[in-house]
């Protein structure tokens, strides 16, 4: 399968865990995306990184997120001390390049969060 | 900033019928405009993308039209099928140097009856 991929695809967790999500983008794919979607609501933006570099982030990513892309490969996300408000799906996106209109966001299956 | 507004919000309708869902959007000054689907609980999947330049776009039994100056898009469906159920979103990014960045809709949860 070349998609993108994220794993856990479900994680159960207790309020004030940390806890990490892994995102596998398409491959040579340097552009990537995190989105949040909460239940019966579209996906909100979180953040974005060209290759290693964190280009943008949503202020909905307050200080206990964190992502990183060490090598412009994969991507990691961290939420520290969970919240019940966290309870998500969480989203991962790829594209090939930059400046093209073209480009459409190739969304992985997502890793469900539920904060008890 | 931009917000995106899909109706219905639910739909359901009989196998074979054709259908229509809108979405409207409240900064014309787009880059492009997605529809996307998503099965329950999945990821999601790009129907069709339509350039700022273009006015539609077609793949298959879909056709989806863009009317940037109203702020208006449409995806059509023909001949609706069960499989077609799902979640359909429509994202829109703006031009200018955030044009990565996608502002969803909150979906149409369309219902096809056998």
């Amino acid at each position: 399968d070349t998609g993108v991929s994220q794993d856990p695809r479900h994680k159960i967790t207790k309020r004030g865990q940390n806890v990490t999500f892994r995102c596998d983008p398409i491959s040579e794919h340097n552009r990537l995306y995190w989105y949040r979607q909460t239940l019966g609501q579209g996906p909100e933006f979180l953040t974005y990184f060209q290759n290693e570099a964190q280009l943008e982030k949503s202020r909905l990513l307050s200080d206990r997120f964190s992502a990183e892309r060490p090598k412009g490969s994969f991507s990691t996300l961290e939420i520290q001390r969970t919240e019940q408000g966290d309870s998500a799906m969480y989203l991962c996106a790829s594209t090939p390049r930059a400046g093209s209109e073209l480009e459409t966001q190739y969304f992985g299956p997502g890793t469900r969060l539920l904060v008890l | 900033k931009q917000e995106v507004t899909q109706i219905p919000a639910a739909l359901s309708v009989p196998e074979g019928e054709n259908l229509v869902l809108n979405c409207s959007f409240t900064d014309s000054a787009i880059y492009n405009l997605q529809w996307f689907r998503q099965d329950p609980g999945k990821g999601l999947t790009s129907l069709l993308l339509i350039q700022s330049s273009q006015r539609e776009q077609t793949s298959g039994r879909l056709n989806a039209s863009l009317d940037k100056s109203s702020g208006r898009s449409t995806l059509y469906i023909a001949a609706s099928q069960p499989g077609d159920s799902a979640t359909y979103l429509c994202a829109v990014s703006l031009s200018g140097g955030s044009n990565y960045k996608l502002t969803f809709g909150k979906g149409t949860l369309l219902t096809v009856n056998p």
